[in-house]
């Protein structure tokens, strides 16, 4: 069975600051991973989804890397601005689609 | 096409009631899928289809859970006799299954609180 592990569970970071979200999952026999971002309250808006043969993907400040032999992806927010506050989501898919708990992000102006 | 929609938003209803929830996915998406969401996690998977056939049911929905898509178009999903344990935010999501790529895209979710 799937387990998707993401660390941390919850980070404070003041404005400008550049940081780095990880997410882990213990089968590596997977087609995709995908990066969600989710308001309060509010259904989940995907960022990035980067395909098992790729390495990378970038979209604006964002820029998602896969490691799928050793089951690891980070999520790197460049210049972070007190809007990307939010819970950040991986997910890894095969047949379904498998999330982690998510990662609580504060971006404090 | 606005992206995936589900009816209602909000949804109070007292225990011992049934309760159904509607998901429209974005056209000509060919995959759709349920997951339910409590505060502080993340979503668990409840089933899937591919078009209209139910491929994958999670152990976590009880007999009391059932979901349909006829057609392979909308999806419904029913919970009978709810308990508060069922309060919940329940997330659709659909995807076009074309080779490995499969990016989903979610609605908005609904809310259901069981008193």
């Amino acid at each position: 069975k799937q387990e998707v592990t993401q660390i941390p569970a919850a980070l404070s970071v003041p404005e400008g600051e550049n940081l780095v979200l990880n997410c882990s999952f213990t089968d590596s026999a997977i087609y995709n991973l995908q990066w969600f971002r989710q308001d309060p309250g509010k259904g989940l808006t995907s960022l990035l989804l980067i395909q098992s043969s790729q390495r990378e993907q970038t979209s604006g400040r964002l820029n998602a890397s896969l490691d799928k032999s050793s089951g690891r992806s980070t999520l790197y927010i460049a210049a972070s601005q007190p809007g990307d506050s939010a819970t950040y989501l991986c997910a890894v898919s095969r047949l379904d689609m498998r999330f982690g708990a998510g990662t609580r992000l504060t971006v404090k102006p | 096409d606005t992206g995936v929609s589900q009816d209602p938003r909000h949804k109070i209803t007292k225990r011992g009631q049934n309760v159904t929830f509607r998901c429209d996915p974005i056209s000509e998406h060919n995959r759709l899928y349920w997951y339910r969401q409590t505060l502080g996690q993340g979503p668990e998977f409840l089933t899937y289809f591919q078009n209209e056939a139910q491929l994958e049911k999670s152990r976590l929905l009880s007999d009391r859970f059932s979901a349909e898509r006829p057609k392979g178009s909308f999806s419904t999903l029913e919970i009978q006799r709810t308990e508060q344990g069922d309060s919940a935010m329940y997330l659709c999501a659909s995807s076009l299954v074309a080779g490995r790529d499969t990016e989903a895209f979610f609605g908005q979710g609904t809310r259901l609180t069981v008193v």
